[in-house]
């Protein structure tokens, strides 16, 4: 089993719809947690870091829930822009004064028009 | 601009071929790593840095090496290329490697090296 899991898709959603993705994680001394946007063949970059309380950015939602080991991201009203590839990622302490990054292997949008 | 520089973006080799991608950041970060990706896989953790000259293994090191003489550079070494290593690979750094506000990871263009 992997450390991070996402459910790979594709969703295939229209334009306007919400759409949520989850993501668990199997370490519970995972400490910080984040969403990352990948389009095709690019580099990830940052979409948002995902807070203990939750956090918002525009149409974007991050929750994390620490008792069930998951995070989610929400995307409300989807553009066509949206579609891209979201890998949720966990950084956790592998020894003393080093840390690491996990990656789950994305979840795929695509908005129709 | 800040920003991670790799080169090249595209290589295509042969095996036993020794080569070299580089990797340069000019944001002053200590924390810099090496992924490759492929399909089903996901990013996969080569090698990291902490800081100068502090390196370690990540999940599938065999095959590469690293060095980090100086804070904005961290290359990777394939000494002799296999097939195998046909992938999707990129250098990330972030400020610092621990768990504070810091360590968002900013991510090269990625270079796509094929070994025939």
């Amino acid at each position: 089993r992997k450390e991070v899991e996402q459910d790979p898709g594709p969703f295939n959603v229209p334009e306007g719809a919400t759409v949520a993705f989850n993501c668990t994680y199997s370490n519970s001394a995972s400490q910080s947690f984040f969403w990352y946007r990948q389009d095709c063949r690019k580099e990830p970059k940052l979409l948002m870091s995902v807070y203990s309380s939750g956090n918002e950015d525009g149409r974007f939602t991050a929750q994390l829930n620490r008792a069930s080991q998951y995070i989610s991201l929400l995307i409300r009203d989807s553009k066509l822009s949206d579609s891209a590839t979201y890998l949720c990622a966990v950084n956790r302490l592998i020894s003393s004064g080093t840390y690491k990054y996990i990656f789950g292997t994305g979840t795929r949008l695509k908005v129709l028009a | 601009e800040a920003q991670v520089t790799q080169n090249p973006r595209y290589l295509i080799t042969v095996t036993g071929k020794k080569l070299t991608v580089t990797c340069s950041q000019n944001m002053n970060h200590e924390y810099m790593s090496w992924y490759r990706q492929d399909p089903g896989l996901g990013l996969r953790q080569i090698y990291y840095s902490m800081n100068v000259e502090v390196t370690d293994k990540g999940d599938v090191p065999e095959g590469y090496k690293v060095s980090r003489k100086e804070k904005r550079n961290f290359p990777l070494i394939l000494e002799s290329p296999s097939p195998n290593q046909t992938s999707l690979y990129f250098c990330a750094s972030s400020l610092q490697g621990d768990l504070s506000g810091a360590n968002v990871l900013t991510f090269g263009a990625g270079s796509r090296l094929t070994v025939l």
